[in-house]
């Protein structure tokens, strides 16, 4: 069956030093794959999608990979920031001309100033 | 409005009755998602729509669900006879066709 799997344990680290937060999928062939961050009592906002035929996409301080042989896109945010604490997602679309994706149980990052 | 916005922002209810939960997307989204997040859990997909037909339903949990979406706009995910494992958060995002979902606020129910 499709699995998304994100690190279900807390990610602590300490204010400068980049965080890598990671998605593994298995049985999924996606066209893209999305990550959002949702603050506690918000929904999830959008920050970045990467398509199957690109290995990286930057913005600002949020680099995202992708990587269809290994099944698995990560998430780095440099230099982070208290303000980056959060709970991150990731999100499968699958192919076939319909919209859906499927997030993953997300991540929940801690920032230690 | 600019964004998504949902109604009520909390909802207590007791077992046994029905609920209307209500979802304004944004202007032109022709898209339309429900998901519901039980505390500490993922997202879980409902129901999507497409203008005022709903291609996927495979996600509500039973019959006691359904969801209707009137003039390609406003949703209304509607949980009969409602069970106190029906309590969660009940998030809509809508979409056009950049794929990216616009969330609201969420639907906080609360059955006791």
């Amino acid at each position: 069956s499709q699995k998304i799997e994100q690190n279900s344990e807390a990610l602590n680290i300490q204010e400068g030093k980049t965080a890598t937060l990671t998605c593994n999928y298995t049985n999924y062939s996606p066209a893209y794959l999305q990550w959002y961050r949702q603050d506690p009592g918000r929904g999830p906002v959008f920050l970045l999608l990467i398509r199957e035929n690109e290995k990286e996409k930057r913005k600002e301080r949020l680099k995202v990979t992708f990587d269809t042989t290994l099944k698995q896109s990560l998430f780095h945010i440099t230099a982070s920031q208290p303000a980056d604490s959060a709970t991150y997602l990731c999100a499968l679309e699958g192919s076939g001309g319909y919209q859906k994706v499927t997030f993953g149980t997300g991540t929940k990052l801690q920032v230690i100033p | 409005g600019a964004g998504v916005s949902q109604s009520p922002s909390n909802k207590v209810t007791e077992k046994g009755k029905d609920v209307e939960l209500r979802c304004d997307p944004i202007s032109g989204h022709t898209a339309l998602y429900w998901y519901r997040q039980s505390l500490g859990q993922g997202l879980e997909f409902l129901i999507y729509f497409q203008g005022n037909s709903a291609p996927d339903k495979s996600g509500l949990p039973s019959d006691r669900f359904s969801a209707e979406r009137t003039g390609g706009s406003v949703s209304t995910l509607t949980i009969q006879r409602t069970q106190q494992e029906d309590s969660a958060v009940y998030l809509c995002a809508s979409s056009s066709l950049t794929d990216t979902q616009y969330f609201g606020p969420g639907t906080r129910l609360t059955v006791l």
